[in-house]
Parts: structure tokens; C-alpha cells; sequence
């Protein structure tokens, strides 16, 4: 069992809402990772990190921003929330060595009305 | 682009059958690859790996198959069970260290 967490599992907003979404992990893992999934479809990559105080933009564009100050902790915020921002965002984290298993969370499905 | 993705997005097998559920890839220069396995209301959870100096690779019930002259990948599961009804899914690192690529994703849905 992974040991990496999300929170909120659900959340509902309004439109113009700032929000993070919490994810922590407790493996020492260095890289970690954001992606968005609308229902049964695959994952879209949003932002990474190789480690504290590494952020980068994955291949989907995205209007949220991300910090890593400390290992553990790779918060995902969005300034100002709008309904298109509806949809599962998925946390995930690997060893820091290339080509390794990715460990997901259980996710935030965001509504945003 | 690179790309990962699945030849069906619905599969439905009878309890205790085999199921397969298979993945192509367009960059030849993939070299590791991992079969995910969703629930509803779930993150991804890893099924099994396999790189790319390695054809076929068994894992429990589970064995995935490399074709790396079609650019292809299989997951078989033996003797299907009604727990394993879920959303699959097959990524691939088109660069030893870089970001997965994933596929959309296979409904398996086991009857009873």
C-alpha cells in the first residue's frame, strides 16, 4: 500500500474560489507528480517536481501553480477556480532514480459550479 | 507526439476466463512500461512492469507480454474474477528518467 495522501476527496466551489489541494507523501520519494483525469479517460500530466524547490509544467497546460518546499508536501493551488476546472486530480510520487513506478493517491474530484 | 493507447475501451469476460487487454505505443524508443489498474473512486494502482530487454514478464494471475517489433504490450489476467473489474491502463517512458505517457484506459467488466 502506497503511502501517499490527498485531501479533500471531494470538493465543491464556486467559481472564483482560490483552492489547494493537499498531497503528502511519507516514502522519501523525490520526484512527484500532478495529473488531471476526467472520468475513464487517461491521465494528463499538469506539474512535476524533482525535488525541493524543483517545480515544472507538464504536457497538459494548465492554470493552477505548485510549491515544493519540503520533500513530503507537493501542494497544487488554483487561484481562481472556474467550471472547466471540473475533474479528478490524481497526485503521484517515485524514486528519484529515472523509469521507476509511479505511487498514486486516491485523488480530489474537483467541482467547481 | 508520443503516444500510448489502447486497442479497445470496453472489454466484458465471463468469470474465470482469461482476460487480455492490449496497448500500442508509437516511439520505438520506449524502454519501460507499466500496467495500471484503477477502481472507481481510486487512484491508478500499479499491476505489473516491464522494460524493454525483457519480452514477457508473469507476475500474480497477471503476465505482460513486449512486442517490441510492433510496438505492442499486453496484459493477460488468468481465471478473471469479479474483483478485478476496473479501468486499465498502460503507460510508457519514451526516455530512461522521463515523464510516463499514458494510454485512455480499458473498462474490464467481469459477469457473472
Amino acid at each position: 500500500e502506497a503511502d501517499i495522501y490527498q485531501t479533500p476527496r471531494y470538493l465543491v466551489i464556486g467559481t472564483g474560489k482560490k483552492i489547494t489541494l493537499e498531497c503528502s507523501q511519507t516514502m522519501g520519494h523525490d520526484k512527484m507528480y500532478w495529473y488531471q483525469q476526467d472520468p475513464g479517460m487517461e491521465l494528463h500530466l499538469i506539474h512535476y517536481s524533482y525535488g525541493v524547490n524543483s517545480t515544472e509544467k507538464g504536457d497538459l497546460s494548465s492554470e493552477s501553480t505548485v510549491s515544493r518546499i519540503r520533500t513530503e508536501h507537493f501542494p497544487l493551488t488554483l487561484e481562481s477556480a472556474r467550471p472547466s476546472h471540473t475533474s479528478q486530480y490524481l497526485c503521484a510520487s517515485s524514486e528519484s532514480q529515472g523509469g521507476e513506478k509511479l505511487f498514486f493517491g486516491s485523488g480530489t474530484q474537483l467541482s467547481v459550479l | 507526439g508520443e503516444s500510448v493507447g489502447l486497442h479497445l475501451p470496453t472489454l466484458s469476460v465471463q468469470e474465470g476466463d482469461n482476460s487480455i487487454i492490449n496497448c500500442a505505443y508509437s516511439n520505438s524508443a520506449s524502454d519501460y512500461f507499466i500496467w495500471y489498474k484503477q477502481e472507481s473512486g481510486k487512484g491508478p494502482q500499479f499491476i505489473i512492469d516491464i522494460r524493454s530487454n525483457m519480452d514477457k514478464r508473469q507476475g500474480q494471475r497477471v503476465t505482460v507480454l513486449l512486442n517490441k517489433t510492433v510496438k505492442h504490450l499486453s496484459l493477460q489476467i488468468a481465471a478473471t474474477q469479479p474483483g478485478d473489474s476496473a479501468v486499465y491502463f498502460c503507460a510508457g517512458t519514451y526516455n530512461y528518467g522521463q515523464n510516463f505517457v499514458f494510454g485512455p484506459g480499458t473498462r474490464l467488466s467481469v459477469l457473472p
